[in-house]
Order: C-alpha cells, then sequence, then structure tokens
C-alpha cells in the first residue's frame, strides 16, 4: 500500500561506480521530483518530470541523469560516483493539475560511495 | 531564485509548552507554503500547509501563519509532546517547485 516507494533502501558502492535508485508512485500523479539530503539534512531539490517531461534542472551535475518511463516512475542514474555523492536521495510526487501541490516523499536512498 | 531561512536551528522545551518557528523567503511569487516533520531516519511527512491566499491555518495542535508582506511566515505547535521531537523543515513554492528552509530540530523533554 506504498504510495511512493525506492529502491534499493541502502546502496554502498566505490568511488568511480555506476549506479541507479528506481522510483515508483501508485498515487496517480502527474509530476515526480527528485531531492538530495546532505549530512547536514539540508533537503534540495534536483530534478523534477511532468508527465514524462522534464520541468525541473537544478545545477546538477551531468553525472546524474534522471529518466522517467512512465509517469509513475522515475529512475536517478548516476555515473562515477564521487565522495562527495553520499546522501540520502528522496523521490517525491504530487497531482500538479488540478491545483495539487502536496508533495509525498518516498522513503530514501541511502548512498554511501567509499 | 527562491531563498528560505529558518530559525531556529535548534529548539528545546518542556513537554505541554508551546514551540515556534519561523521562517523567511525572498521570492515574492512564492505561493505555497508547506510544512514537514522529518523522524531520524525517516521520510519528511506533511503536516500542515498554506497557501498564499489564506493568512492562517490551524489542525489541532499545530497551526501556520503566513505574513505575505514581510514574507514570513511561522509554525506554532500548542502542548508539545515527546513524540513532537523531530526535524521540522518549512518550504516556499512558486509551480511545484519546493524550497527549502535549513530545518530546525525540536527537542521535546519530558
Amino acid at each position: 500500500d506504498t504510495a511512493v516507494s525506492q529502491t534499493p533502501k541502502y546502496l554502498v558502492t566505490q568511488m568511480g561506480n555506476d549506479k541507479s535508485i528506481k522510483c515508483e508512485q501508485n498515487l496517480g500523479h502527474d509530476t515526480m521530483y527528485w531531492y538530495k539530503q546532505d549530512s547536514k539534512k539540508f533537503l534540495k531539490i534536483m530534478f523534477s518530470y511532468n508527465n514524462k517531461e522534464l520541468i525541473i534542472n537544478e545545477t546538477v551535475p551531468n553525472r546524474f541523469s534522471p529518466k522517467s518511463p512512465d509517469k509513475a516512475h522515475l529512475n536517478l542514474h548516476i555515473n562515477s560516483l564521487e565522495l562527495g555523492d553520499s546522501a540520502v536521495y528522496f523521490c517525491a510526487s504530487s497531482q500538479v493539475g488540478g491545483g495539487g501541490w502536496t508533495q509525498y516523499f518516498g522513503p530514501g536512498t541511502r548512498l554511501l560511495v567509499l | 531564485g527562491e531563498n528560505v531561512e529558518q530559525h531556529p536551528s535548534t529548539l528545546s522545551v518542556q513537554e505541554g509548552d508551546s514551540a515556534v518557528i519561523k521562517c523567511t523567503y525572498s521570492d515574492s511569487a512564492s505561493n505555497y507554503f508547506p510544512w514537514y516533520k522529518q523522524e531520524l531516519g525517516k521520510r519528511p511527512q506533511l503536516i500542515i500547509d498554506i497557501r498564499s491566499n489564506v493568512g492562517e491555518k490551524k489542525d489541532q495542535r499545530i497551526a501556520v501563519t503566513l505574513n505575505k508582506t514581510a514574507k514570513h511566515f511561522s509554525l506554532h505547535i500548542t502542548e508539545t509532546q515527546p513524540e513532537d521531537s523531530a526535524v521540522y523543515f518549512c518550504a516556499a513554492s512558486r509551480g511545484g517547485k519546493l524550497i527549502f528552509g535549513q530545518g530546525t530540530e525540536l527537542s521535546v523533554k519530558p
């Protein structure tokens, strides 16, 4: 019954590797987001997709590439991982069309780059 | 771009006291202001939100006030309980892009 789910929950990897995080929402929302929460708990938006179209692309290294195969899924692929990529990555969704602005967050993926 | 400042960064209160967290934002076009609670190791969860056409909103022990002229909004928690202990984030949004404050770690001592 989880509304927004992410896999994996934990990811430990070596510098230089490539990894992906997957997100799915079953709320029927039209918009999905990726946020990064650093070690100081600061939450920062990275990307947003509305109906599979990229609408927000913050200043993020191009090693990060989001992909939305359909409006219920938003994946994040990270190339050439660096130590500074260690963080918790949250997916979120909302129904922007119709004025629903509440964003619902997934459980997070804790990425540790060694 | 939008910038959101949140104060204080830590707040300790006795059970039963009130807690107030304040935020200011820079973009006068922001029109949606949610507050999220994040418990340790968990996801942020919406506790209350307010839109720019409303000055105040209350939900049981939680209330939010918005002063559009001053670009301030505040979270008020009354009769605090130990389970209110968490990190609280304010955010401001225009067009769905949430810009978060730095967070307030609230500790409620029994």
